[in-house]
């Protein structure tokens, strides 16, 4: 099975500052790699995937770059609504993997 | 508006049986990969078990020979039969349908599932 590895587990920035969380493969998985954002209670939500499509209806402060096995989320100018715990998957083979997850937090 | 909706969680004993159920409305579950993701108090995902078009089946291991995906098409309804359950089964379990690209774009609301004696 291919693990996911996210770094940091927990993020604590301020408002307007850029995020960056990184998701890293045990094996190359091309770019089937995902973003989701959950917050308390909620079900996940999709955010990106391909690595770097962005999903319709999410904020252009939002990206993902990367492909093989280092994968990049970056969140350009952290807002108060963005606070949640991101996970990344893979979608190159089934069990699809989630990394452990990436809880942010405001300053 | 395409969603999903669960139910069927609940209490049950280790080693007992328990039906869950995920009612789409929008698209045909028949025509779309589909797939189980559970979370436990406080922890992250796990993909449990998926569905294709075709009708072929993976399951994770840890509920290998436990756990049973189908769905029924013209109820248009995705199921997750759970036996042998053990106290690690506990978690809120998601339905969800993988989109052409492979994320899981749609997201029932979730339910609840405790196993304890």
């Amino acid at each position: 099975d291919i693990q996911m590895t996210q770094s940091p587990s927990s993020l604590s920035a301020s408002v307007g500052d850029r995020v960056t969380i990184l998701c890293r493969a045990s094996q190359t998985i091309s770019t089937y790699l995902n973003w989701y954002q959950q917050k308390p209670g909620k079900a996940p939500k999709l955010l990106i995937y391909g690595a770097s499509t962005l999903q319709s209806g999410v904020p252009s402060r939002f990206s993902g770059s990367g492909s093989g096995t280092d994968f990049t989320l970056t969140i350009s100018s952290l807002q108060p609504e963005d606070i949640a715990t991101y996970y990344c998957q893979q979608s190159y083979t089934t069990p699809y993997s989630f990394g452990q997850g990436t809880k942010l937090e405001i300053k | 508006e395409e969603q999903l909706v669960e139910s069927g969680g609940g209490l049950v004993q280790p080693g007992g049986s328990l039906r869950l159920s995920c009612a789409a409305s929008g698209f045909s579950v028949r025509g779309n990969y589909m797939g189980w993701v559970r979370q436990a108090p406080g922890k992250g995902l796990q993909s449990v078990s998926v569905i294709d078009s075709g009708g072929a089946t993976d399951h994770a291991d840890s509920v290998k020979g436990r756990f049973t995906i189908s769905r029924h098409n013209s109820k248009n309804t995705l199921y997750l039969d759970m036996n042998s359950m053990r106290f690690d089964d506990t978690a809120v379990y998601y339905c969800a349908r993988r989109a052409w690209f492979g994320g899981f774009d749609i997201w029932g609301q979730g339910t609840m599932v405790a196993v304890s004696s």
